[in-house]
């Protein structure tokens, strides 16, 4: 069974540039959260998407966005790229269905972002 | 709001030795918890999890942890250390919004 993919895996950016992000899940997982990973503040949750609505949001400003589509795939978009979004991005799918318990994520391998 | 707490930054033991490396969190309900184990440059490993039920969970590698609901604790515990557990280990609390320790960086000796 293949595991969560994102792609790409490494991204060299201008500040002032967009970026996109591509992940998809494990196959039959519905839901798919984004994490940012930095030195300095550790991971942190950027939002998540269940049948293509956003679910949970974290502290992000506006400039971090996503998407989700019918098969599950997500792509998170950052506007305006500031040095500081340098990061890991990982994400993460799971099984969970609304209002059920008992899930674990399983995390992708993460597009290395560098804003120069 | 959910919070969990990794107070050791960096950790170092012998291989063979024995690990425990701890995790206070924070949380109105009953928590669902994690533990991750991140080689660099890689993704997270799911180590093991707690939703309910037995207190003492085992996961993969060797490892164990104990959901202790009265110190509000999760601690990753190994009986052996090996050489290849060298990694940062993060402990995390919820669901598909996780909040995530800032983690611990274990260094085994030889």
């Amino acid at each position: 069974k293949a595991g969560v993919t994102q792609t790409p895996r490494y991204l060299i950016k201008t500040r002032g540039q967009q970026v996109t992000l591509s992940c998809s899940p494990i196959s039959g997982h519905r839901s798919v959260s984004w994490y940012q990973q930095t030195p300095g503040q550790g991971l942190q949750f950027l939002f998540e998407y269940f049948s293509e609505t956003q679910r949970n949001k974290g502290n992000f400003p506006g400039r971090f966005s996503g998407r989700q589509f019918s098969n599950s795939r997500s792509e998170m978009n950052v506007s305006t790229l500031e040095l500081g979004d340098s990061a890991l991005y990982l994400c993460a799918s799971s099984r969970r269905d609304r209002g059920s318990k008992g899930t674990e994520a399983f995390f992708g391998q993460g597009t290395r972002l560098t804003v120069v | 709001a959910q919070s969990v707490t990794q107070p050791d930054i960096h950790i170092t033991v012998s291989e063979g030795a024995s690990l425990e490396l701890r995790c206070n969190y924070s949380y109105g309900a009953t928590p669902y918890l994690f533990w991750y184990v991140q080689s660099p440059g890689q993704g997270l490993q799911l180590l093991l999890k707690y939703f309910s039920g037995d207190t003492l969970v085992q996961g993969i590698k060797g490892f164990e942890a104990e959901f202790k609901r009265s110190q509000s604790s999760f601690n990753l515990r190994k009986p052996s250390v090996h050489w290849s557990d060298a990694a940062e280990y993060f402990c995390a609390v919820g669901a598909n919004d996780m909040r995530f320790g800032a983690g611990t960086r274990l260094t085994v000796k030889p």
